[in-house]
């Protein structure tokens, strides 16, 4: 069974430019997560979906970052525009109801 | 959000012997915790779950303590080997919010 898919693996960019990441969740998964990593910190909930619905994005930071789950599976997160302190690894995961989280790779972003 | 920390950011430990990571969780209303295994440039692999109706759990080479009195959770690897050199972190979840919170992480460097 594929895990958790997300794209790219590294992106590099100028700031003020925009990025998006995508993630493909496990099959049947219905929440899908997105988390922020900082370089030697524990990954930080950016927003989590429950099947399309975003069902809680306190913390993502609206006015750069947004997200979708149009369909209830894929889901895409874009920051416009990026800035300096943007640089972090982005992660999905996904679960089935109130089972365990499973992660992706994750995508590394620089911004320079 | 929640408070889930852990008591030490680096652990060395020689190859054979036991390791125990521990972790602090602030909010007494979790009632789900997961431990997940990071190695550099993946994702969170899970390693091994504990739900608050139990206080002891076992997987393989594995075992996870759960102190709900003074909000405490260990993680026990028995034999450490150089496979187990990681960061861990804890994270906790309230049942029906379904938010996975994290803690900072600890370093284990197993010495061959």
């Amino acid at each position: 069974e594929a895990g958790v898919v997300q794209s790219p693996r590294y992106k590099i960019i100028e700031k003020k430019q925009p990025v998006a990441f995508w993630c493909n969740p496990i099959s049947g998964h219905n929440t899908l997560y997105w988390y922020l990593q900082n370089l030697g910190q524990g990954p930080e909930l950016l927003i989590r979906y429950e099947n399309e619905e975003a069902v809680d994005d306190s913390q993502l930071p609206k006015d750069r970052f947004s997200a979708e789950r149009l369909k209830g599976v894929d889901s895409t997160l874009k920051i416009q525009p990026a800035e300096l302190g943007d640089s972090a690894v982005y992660l999905c995961a996904s679960s089935q109801g109130t089972a365990e989280a499973f992660f992706g790779q994750g995508t590394r972003l620089t911004v320079v | 959000g929640e408070s889930v920390g852990l008591h030490l950011p680096t652990l060395s430990v020689q190859e054979g012997d036991n390791s125990i990571i521990n972790c602090a969780y602030s909010n007494s209303a979790s009632d789900y915790f997961i431990w997940y295994k990071q190695e550099s440039g993946k994702g969170p692999q899970f390693i091994i779950d504990i739900r608050s109706n139990m206080d002891k759990r076992q997987g393989q080479r594995v075992t996870v303590l759960l102190n709900k009195t003074v909000k405490h959770l260990s993680l026990q690897i028995a034999a450490t080997q150089p496979g187990d050199s990681a960061v861990y972190f804890c994270a906790e979840k309230v049942t029906g919010a379904n938010n996975l919170f994290f803690g900072t992480g600890t370093r284990l460097t197993v010495i061959p």
